[in-house]
C-alpha cells in the first residue's frame, strides 16, 4: 500500500495569509494527487486534483503543486470560509489513500 | 446537479451485515466508478472501494473478504455490504462518484453520509 503523510497536523492562521500545507506520498504517485476540505459535519468536497487541476467552482487562491512523491496545497489570502481540514488522497494505486488530514484554525 | 443520498439501518449488531444504498440522481451512472468510503467520527478517511459502471470492482485488501458493493443502473443506485461487522466498523459512511481521466481519479461528488454504529 502507498502511505500518505500530512504536515502539520494543524494550524492557526489569519484572514488574508498564504497557507502551505504538503503531503508527502511513500512511493511515487505520477500526477494521481488530489486535495480535499472538509467541514465539520459535512461531506468532503474536491478543491484540487491532478496535482494541480482546479475543481470547477473552486476559487483561484487554491493551488497545488509538486510531483513524484511530494505534493503542497497552497491557500494565498485566507478567507474565513476557507478554515477546515484539507486532506490529500493518491488515486494511483489501490487502496487510494487518504493523509491524516491538516486542520486550519483561526 | 448530480445528488447522492445514503440511506441504511444507523444501527447494527456486531457480526452481522452492514448494508447502505445510495439513490443517484440528476446524472447519468456511465463511466464513472461509484466509491464508497467511510470515516470514524473525529477521525480520517478511508477508501472502500468502487464498482465501475461496467461492472469491474476494486476492494480495499484489508476489507476485501467482508465488502461487496454493486450499482443497479436500472434504479440510479449504489449499493454497500460489509459482513461479521465489529466496533471498528463504526462510521460515517460516503457515497462518492469518481471520475477517471488520462491521469486522474478523483471523487468529484459526494453523499451527505450516514452515520452507521455498530452495537448490540
Amino acid at each position: 500500500d502507498i502511505q500518505m503523510t500530512q504536515s502539520p497536523s494543524s494550524l492557526s492562521a489569519s484572514v488574508g495569509d498564504k497557507v502551505t500545507i504538503t503531503c508527502r506520498a511513500s512511493q511515487s504517485i505520477s500526477t494521481y494527487l488530489n486535495w480535499y476540505q472538509q467541514k465539520p459535519g459535512k461531506a468532503p468536497k474536491v478543491v484540487i486534483f491532478n496535482v494541480s487541476s482546479l475543481q470547477s467552482g473552486v476559487p483561484s487562491r487554491f493551488s497545488g503543486s509538486g510531483s513524484g512523491t511530494d505534493f503542497t496545497l497552497t491557500i494565498r489570502g485566507l478567507q474565513p470560509e476557507d478554515f477546515a481540514t484539507y486532506f490529500c488522497q493518491q488515486s494511483y494505486s489501490a487502496p487510494y489513500n487518504f493523509g491524516p488530514g491538516t486542520q486550519v484554525e483561526i | 446537479q448530480v445528488q447522492l443520498q445514503e440511506s441504511g439501518p444507523g444501527l447494527v449488531k456486531p457480526s452481522e451485515t452492514l448494508s447502505l444504498t445510495c439513490n443517484v440522481s440528476g446524472g447519468s451512472m456511465s463511466y464513472y466508478h461509484w466509491s464508497w468510503l467511510r470515516q470514524p467520527p473525529g477521525k480520517g478517511l478511508e477508501w472502500i472501494g468502487y464498482m465501475y459502471s461496467s461492472g469491474n470492482t476494486n476492494y480495499n485488501p484489508s476489507l476485501r473478504s467482508r465488502v461487496t458493493i454493486s450499482v443497479d443502473t436500472s434504479k440510479n443506485q449504489v449499493s454497500l455490504k460489509l459482513n461479521s461487522v465489529t466496533a471498528a466498523d463504526t462510521a460515517i459512511y460516503y457515497c462518492a462518484r469518481a471520475y477517471s481521466g488520462s491521469y486522474w481519479h478523483y471523487l468529484d461528488y459526494w453523499g451527505q453520509g450516514a452515520l452507521v454504529t455498530v452495537s448490540s
